[in-house]
């Protein structure tokens, strides 16, 4: 079966550093695009960006770009999203999730991770 | 950068009733299309893509429709378990933008 499982909650302070992480299991991890979506509280789903694991090929949206950086550990069939600066304005739940076809770029999200809660407060 | 609008942007219905959901682009993205459903709590579900194709698993009461900037969500029969906030997507071209999102209730 198919899963996507992401680390934990975070409470962090402004400035820290942050990775999280979402872990793949029951499919080829390098053959699909995995991408991740912000859904800050209250609010509706933003999409940040996605990356093809394989050759670690990475897009981001305009509003993410140089804010975050997406990765992925083939090894460990792992993807990652990272910040070097938090601020409060991160505090969100972030989802990661899977193209629904193997290898194809221009696709919707059908598996999703469960969620990783980031709250960001002094 | 396409924009993506939805409306309404929230609605109340009675169970049974027939229920649209409008998405349009501000440039048009042929049948690139996903429709998802959230309910309160969850993770986001896969409910149409390709604009029109049902997602496995997903009710038939569920429909999509359109292409190119109009697209629509129809809930043939509104049920209690249908509450949730629905999102469509284009994915034609990066960024792969969310709609706003509309809130279904039921009265």
């Amino acid at each position: 079966e198919v899963h996507l499982v992401q680390s934990g909650t975070e409470v962090k302070k402004p400035g820290e550093s942050l990775k999280i992480s979402c872990k793949a299991s029951g499919y080829s991890f390098t053959s699909y695009w995995l991408g991740w979506v912000r859904q800050m509280p209250g609010k509706g789903l933003e999409w940040m960006g996605f990356i093809y694991p394989d050759d670690s090929d990475t897009r981001y949206s305009p509003s993410f770009q140089g804010q975050v950086t997406i990765s992925a550990d083939k090894s460990n069939r792992t993807a990652y999203l990272q910040w070097s600066s938090l601020k409060a304005s991160d505090t969100a739940m972030y989802y990661c999730a899977r193209h629904k076809e193997w290898e194809y770029v221009y696709d919707a999200f059908e598996i999703w991770g469960q969620g990783t809660m980031v709250t960001v407060s002094s | 950068d396409i924009q993506m609008t939805q409306s309404p942007s929230s609605l109340s219905a009675s169970v049974g009733d027939r229920v649209t959901i409008t998405c349009r682009a501000s440039q048009g993205i042929s049948n690139y299309l996903a429709w998802y459903q959230q309910k309160p709590g969850k993770v986001p579900k896969l409910l149409i893509y390709a604009a029109s194709t049902l997602q496995s698993g997903v009710p038939s009461r569920f429909s999509g429709s359109g292409s190119e900037t109009d697209f629509t969500l129809t809930i043939s029969s509104l049920q209690p378990e249908d509450v949730a906030t629905y999102y469509c997507q284009k994915y034609s071209n990066a960024p792969f933008t969310f709609g706003p999102g509309t809130k279904v209730d039921v009265k």
